[in-house]
């Protein structure tokens, strides 16, 4: 089983640049959600999805967009790259809600 | 506000040597607790959920057990490849997750 695959592994932008991070999951859950990760900050829940055509704000929503057009595939937009929006992504995916999550290996995301 | 604090930071131990981790959360309505062990480079892979005040799970040299505000993580003659930071996760109502820090384990040969 591939799990949860997250594309790119790495990714450095300019200030402004828009770009999507990619994530996929091939074990048919329902629950998937992004979440950034910074020094001294713990993981941060940017955006979740309970299954397809349905997504919801997490934590930290500002400045990125989803949207979850199958089950499968839950992409994460940047609109308009900032400075701050530089750290480590992850994706990650669980039968339902309540259940484990299991996470991608990142995306590491410079942006300057 | 909802928030999530592990204790220690960073712990080093010698190989054998046990010890606990602690994880203490704020929120209302828990929906469940969860561990996780992150290796460097890597996504969080989970260890246990507890549910309910008193639960308790146990994995190899591992053991969590829940209270209704804090949770520990035990764990029994560490080994050199514990070593990682173990993440503590709570879900509160509305769908939302909230991660600690974390703690970061070193254990030594």
């Amino acid at each position: 089983n591939a799990g949860v695959t997250q594309t790119p592994k790495f990714q450095v932008l300019k200030t402004g640049q828009s770009m999507t991070l990619q994530c996929a999951q091939d074990m048919n859950h329902e629950y998937m959600s992004w979440y950034r990760q910074d020094p001294g900050m713990g993981l941060r829940l940017i955006h979740y999805s309970v299954g397809a055509g349905i997504t919801d704000q997490g934590e930290v929503p500002n400045g990125y967009n989803v949207s979850r057009s199958t089950t499968e595939d839950f992409p994460l937009r940047l609109l308009s790259a900032a400075p701050s929006q530089t750290s480590v992504y992850f994706c990650a995916s669980s039968l339902q809600v309540n259940q484990p999550q299991h996470f991608g290996d990142g995306t590491r995301l410079s942006i300057l | 506000e909802d928030q999530v604090t592990q204790s220690p930071e960073a712990l080093r131990l010698q190989e054998g040597e046990s010890s606990s981790l602690n994880c203490s959360y704020t929120v209302s309505g828990l929906r469940g607790l969860f561990w996780y062990r992150q290796d460097p480079g890597k996504g969080p892979e989970f260890l246990f959920t507890l549910y309910s005040a008193g639960e308790e799970k146990e994995k190899e040299r591992l053991k969590a057990t829940l209270t209704k505000k804090e949770s520990f993580l035990h764990i029994t003659a560490p080994k050199p490849e514990d070593s990682a930071t173990y993440l503590c996760a709570v879900q509160a109502p509305g769908n939302q997750f909230y991660f600690g820090t974390g703690t970061s384990l070193t254990v030594i040969p």
